[in-house]
Parts: C-alpha cells; sequence; structure tokens
C-alpha cells in the first residue's frame, strides 16, 4: 500500500514570495490534516479536512496560508506572501475516518525563507 | 489548552543503555500515543496507550499510561544505533477521544556505537 506523498520535499522562497505544497494521501482515507514543524518543536496541526470539507482550522493563520481538498483526495496547502518564521517542515498526515486514532505521515515538505 | 511536555528534550547515551523519555501533563487525555521520527521523514506511530496504568511492550521498548491518564514514559533497554531519532508523544486534543493531535515538542535520541 503506497503512503501518503507530498512534493516538493525541499522549497527555498525569499520572504514576500508565494509557495504551495501538494499532498496525496493514501488511497480510501477519508481525513487529511496538514502539520507545520518547527525546527525543535513538534508538529503543529494547521488543518483537518474531512473529505473536501473543513473540520478544523482554527490554527490556520488565515491572513497568509489557505488549503484546498476540492474532490476530497489530493490537497494543496498555500503560503501567499511568505514569511521569515514560516520556515519549517509541513507535514502532510492522513486517517481512515476522522474517529480514527491512527494517522500516516508524509515525508513533509521542508520550507526555508530567506 | 492541553499542553504536553517532554523531558528530556535531548539525550545522547551509548549502545547498550537503558533510557527513559517522560511526557507531561496537567490535563487528562483520553489516550496517548508515541511517534517516532527519522531526519527527513514524517512520525511513524510506535504504539497508543488508552487504559491509565496501562503498560504496552514492543521489543526493546516499553510504554506506561500514568494511572490519572496524565502522563505517559517510553523506557528502552538495551538501546540501539537504530533508536537514534525524535520520540514525539501525541493525545487527541480538546478533550476527544480521536482526530486532531496536540504533540509534545519531542525528544532528541542518539545512541552512539
Amino acid at each position: 500500500e503506497a503512503g501518503v506523498a507530498q512534493s516538493p520535499r525541499y522549497k527555498i522562497i525569499e520572504k514576500r514570495q508565494s509557495v504551495a505544497f501538494w499532498c496525496n494521501p493514501i488511497s480510501g482515507h477519508a481525513t487529511l490534516y496538514w502539520y507545520q514543524q518547527i525546527l525543535g518543536q513538534g508538529p503543529k496541526l494547521l488543518i483537518q479536512f474531512q473529505n473536501n470539507g473543513v473540520v478544523d482550522d482554527s490554527q490556520l493563520p488565515k491572513d497568509r496560508f489557505s488549503a484546498e481538498r476540492l474532490k476530497g483526495v489530493d490537497s494543496t496547502l498555500k503560503i501567499q506572501p511568505a514569511k521569515l518564521e514560516d520556515s519549517a517542515v509541513y507535514l502532510c498526515a492522513s486517517s481512515l475516518e476522522w474517529l480514527s486514532n491512527e494517522q500516516f505521515f508524509g515525508p513533509g515538505t521542508r520550507l526555508t525563507v530567506l | 489548552t492541553q499542553l504536553l511536555e517532554q523531558s528530556p528534550q535531548f539525550l545522547s547515551i551509548q549502545e547498550g543503555e537503558n533510557l527513559t523519555v517522560y511526557c507531561n501533563s496537567s490535563s487528562v487525555f483520553s489516550s496517548l500515543q508515541w511517534y517516532r521520527q527519522e531526519p527527513g521523514e514524517g512520525p511513524v506511530l510506535l504504539v497508543t496507550v488508552v487504559t491509565g496504568g496501562e503498560v504496552k511492550k514492543l521489543k526493546r521498548l516499553t510504554f506506561q499510561f500514568g494511572d490519572a491518564r496524565k502522563d505517559s514514559s517510553l523506557h528502552i533497554t538495551a538501546a540501539q544505533t537504530g533508536d537514534t531519532g525524535l520520540y514525539l508523544c501525541a493525545g487527541p486534543r480538546g478533550g476527544t477521544s480521536y482526530g486532531k493531535l496536540t504533540f509534545g515538542q519531542g525528544t532528541i535520541l542518539t545512541v552512539h556505537p
């Protein structure tokens, strides 16, 4: 069974530029999560989708971050414009359903903002 | 806000030594999970503990959930270089028993040959 796929794996941009990350969850997984992991910290949840609907985006900085999961499968996370403090690893995770405690994580995208 | 605090933050030991990592909170959690994350990879679930006082073993790893469900520990016996990584505890947020997770800040374990 294929795992959670993310791309790109690495991205370097300058502040005020825009960037987008892509995630393809495990086939059949209805719930998708985006986490931000700053160096030396644990992952912090940004947004949770159930199919193509948002369940929780309370910790998403909506002035610059946006995410969508239009067809209930793949998802994109966008930052526009980026700030220095956005430098982090962005992890995508999926689970079979929102009641599931087991989340499967992708390898992450490491973003460096200069 | 439910916070999980892990200690120690860093651990550097020799192969063959034993170690314990702690995960503490002032809040009650319905369950706690332990993940291991290697450089360049996402976290991988090791175990979920659900019942207060529960002990689970995974080869050389022993996980314990506190009686009051506010803390957990991970004990590794005879550490190996392959145990090197970031160990994270996590629990479901907001008093729920599923879904959205809050993570501790992690313990970076380095096992030297």
